[in-house]
Parts: C-alpha cells; sequence; structure tokens
C-alpha cells in the first residue's frame, strides 16, 4: 500500500516552457487535491476533484489545468510555466470532502521556473 | 473570511522539555480543526482533528490539542519533547458546506540536545 506517489520529486524548467506532474493514490479515494506551498503561506488550494471526470477551481487555479481521467491519478499541468509558480508541489486524497476528512499528501513535488 | 493565526514562525526546545504551539482561526461557527506535522522532504501527515465532543484531543505521537471557543483558539501541546518532533507544523480548519481546509501558514519546531 503505497498510499500517495508524485512524479516527479524535482524539476527545473525554463519560463514558457510546460509539465504535467502526476498524482496516484491507491486508497479508493473519492477526492483528490492539489496544493502548492510557499514560504510563509502555508499550503493553498489550486484545484480539487470529487470524483473521475471532475475537476473544480480552488483558490488559486491560474496557470494550472488538471485532469481526473482515472478515480486513481490526478493530474496538474502547467501550460507556460512562469517564476512565479517555483514552489512545493502537494497531491493530497480523502474519502470525502477535506473540510471534515482527514488528507493524505504525497511526498511533494519542488518545481523551480527559471 | 476564514483564516487561520499561527504566531509563531519558528520555535526552539530543549529535548524532554514541554511543547505548545499556538493557532487561532477565525471562522463565525463551530469549526473542524486540525494538526498536521511535516517531516523534512516529506508530506503532511495528520497529528489529530477536532469535531465536536471533549474539547481535549489525543492524538499520536503523543500530542494533544485543547480546543477553546472562547479564545478561538486550538493549541498543540506534548509533555515531552523527543528530537524526532522537529518538524514544521500547520493547523488547519474546516467547515460544513466548505469544499477547502484552510492552512496555517506553520511553524517550524527546532530541536536542541
Amino acid at each position: 500500500n503505497a498510499g500517495v506517489t508524485q512524479t516527479p520529486k524535482f524539476r527545473v524548467l525554463k519560463t514558457g516552457q510546460s509539465m504535467t506532474l502526476l498524482c496516484a493514490q491507491d486508497m479508493n479515494h473519492e477526492y483528490m487535491y492539489w496544493y502548492r506551498q510557499d514560504p510563509g503561506m502555508g499550503l493553498r488550494l489550486i484545484h480539487y476533484s470529487v470524483g473521475e471526470g471532475t475537476t473544480a477551481k480552488g483558490e488559486v487555479p491560474d496557470g494550472y489545468n488538471v485532469s481526473r481521467l482515472k478515480k486513481q491519478n490526478f493530474l496538474l499541468g502547467l501550460e507556460s510555466a512562469a517564476p512565479s509558480q517555483t514552489s512545493v508541489y502537494f497531491c493530497a486524497s480523502s474519502t470525502g470532502l477535506a473540510t471534515t476528512d482527514t488528507q493524505y499528501f504525497g511526498p511533494g513535488t519542488r518545481l523551480t521556473v527559471l | 473570511a476564514q483564516s487561520v493565526t499561527q504566531p509563531d514562525i519558528h520555535i526552539t526546545v530543549s529535548e524532554g522539555a514541554s511543547l505548545e504551539l499556538r493557532c487561532n482561526y477565525s471562522y463565525g461557527a463551530t469549526p473542524y480543526l486540525f494538526w498536521y506535522v511535516q517531516s523534512p522532504g516529506q508530506g503532511l501527515q495528520l497529528l489529530l482533528k477536532y469535531f465536536s465532543g471533549d474539547t481535549l484531543v489525543q492524538g499520536i505521537k503523543g500530542f494533544e490539542a485543547e480546543f477553546k471557543r472562547s479564545q478561538s483558539s486550538f493549541n498543540l501541546r506534548k509533555p515531552s519533547v523527543h528530537w524526532s518532533d522537529a518538524a514544521e507544523y500547520f493547523c488547519a480548519v474546516g467547515y460544513t458546506g466548505g469544499f477547502k481546509t484552510i492552512f496555517g501558514a506553520g511553524t517550524r519546531l527546532f530541536v536542541k540536545a
């Protein structure tokens, strides 16, 4: 039982490049989330999904897109990376809504945009 | 708007000493409150949570937290800190009908021998 895994662990991009971050969970959770973590700001919700085939915007969605084609996977895409997107990205999943349920987090992806 | 404040950016305690990390929230109704811990290079792990009932909540790794409605606080405590407790601690609040959990900025705990 791997829990929540994220690929890749580290990445360096140049401004304007694109990339996709992959999150996978093996706990059969309905809900999945993408957060970014910046110094002094805690975690901020980018996008979330309440089930396969559904996605919704979170607190800071601009510049990101997501897809949930399979229940166990949640992809985060950056179409044209900007230095402001330098951050640590965490994926999480939960049985129910994060407001009342325990979230299980992946180890994170450290992204640097030059 | 809902918010979570962790007044201490970092705290240093000696191994074996007691610990209290502060958390204050802003929300009109009864919130759902969480404490998560993040060890270096790792994701966040739930320590404990409060939804209702007894205001003193026990968690994993010997941590406890007390909900005080009058002070809008949910402080995390541990009677005797171990070197392995060095990590960053996040307080978070959720609420029924909402879709997101609001995280505080975190408190980094340093443990000295």
